[in-house]
């Protein structure tokens, strides 16, 4: 499949475990952010989404955590499974739908 | 499958053509995106149409130009094309403004030699 990036920072992780996945912003003014999951040879995948009036949000085994202070996002995968390994993008949304990705973490999930 | 259509899957080409790179949104979707993925610049925006009028533009080069057709297909046109233009080239698709929510495509593969 595609690789996406040569350098990209890994997180290699047992099945089963709970995964962490960081993301530093830059933008204050950012009000909305978003975590994509790109797997080898695919296009950019919606995880899920936050807002910046809230700190926390949850959904399928997927946490995302908003730290505005210190503009820090992570995602937070549960019992992380092999088909979990993919890249992993957080995203901003700046004005018009202009969406601004991060560099990407590559998780790799041990068998 | 995301529902967003690109084609072609593929493409090498020499530099100084032109290419052109096609996109079926959604059903429905009026919103189409176009980013470009290489190796050293990650994911780059580079334009979003809206109900065929373009509404926001990021680093594109004037060599590149799109449009949005009524069906709401779109086009993303390459001319001049160098060495550093060989990317991996994404289409989205929303149906709503001021989403975060975009499907992609699975995208072009453009090879300059």
């Amino acid at each position: 499949g595609e690789s996406v990036g040569l350098h990209l920072p890994t997180l290699s992780v047992q099945e089963g475990d709970n995964s962490i996945i960081n993301c530093a912003y830059s933008n204050s003014a950012s009000d909305y952010f978003i975590w994509y999951k790109q797997e080898s040879g695919k296009g950019p995948q919606f995880i899920i989404d936050i807002r910046s009036n809230m700190d926390k949000r949850q959904g399928q085994r997927v946490t995302v955590l908003l730290n505005k202070t210190v503009k820090h996002l992570s995602l937070q995968i549960a019992a992380t499974q092999p088909g979990d390994s993919a890249v992993y993008f957080c995203a901003e949304n700046n004005a018009g739908n202009m969406l601004t990705f991060g560099g990407g973490t590559r998780l790799m999930v041990k068998p | 499958d995301s529902g967003v259509t690109q084609t072609p899957k593929h493409l090498i080409t020499a530099t100084g053509q032109r290419v052109t790179l096609r996109c079926s949104p959604r059903s429905g979707d009026l919103s189409v995106y176009w980013y470009q993925q290489s190796l050293d610049q990650g994911l780059q925006f580079l334009i979003h149409y809206y109900n065929g009028e373009e509404r926001a533009k990021g680093n594109i080069l004037e060599r590149f130009s799109a449009q949005q057709f009524p069906d709401l297909h779109s086009e993303l046109n390459l001319s001049s094309l160098e060495l550093g233009d060989s990317a991996l080239y994404f289409c989205a698709s929303s149906v709503l403004l001021g989403t975060g929510e975009l499907f992609f495509g699975e995208g072009s593969r453009l090879t300059v030699l």
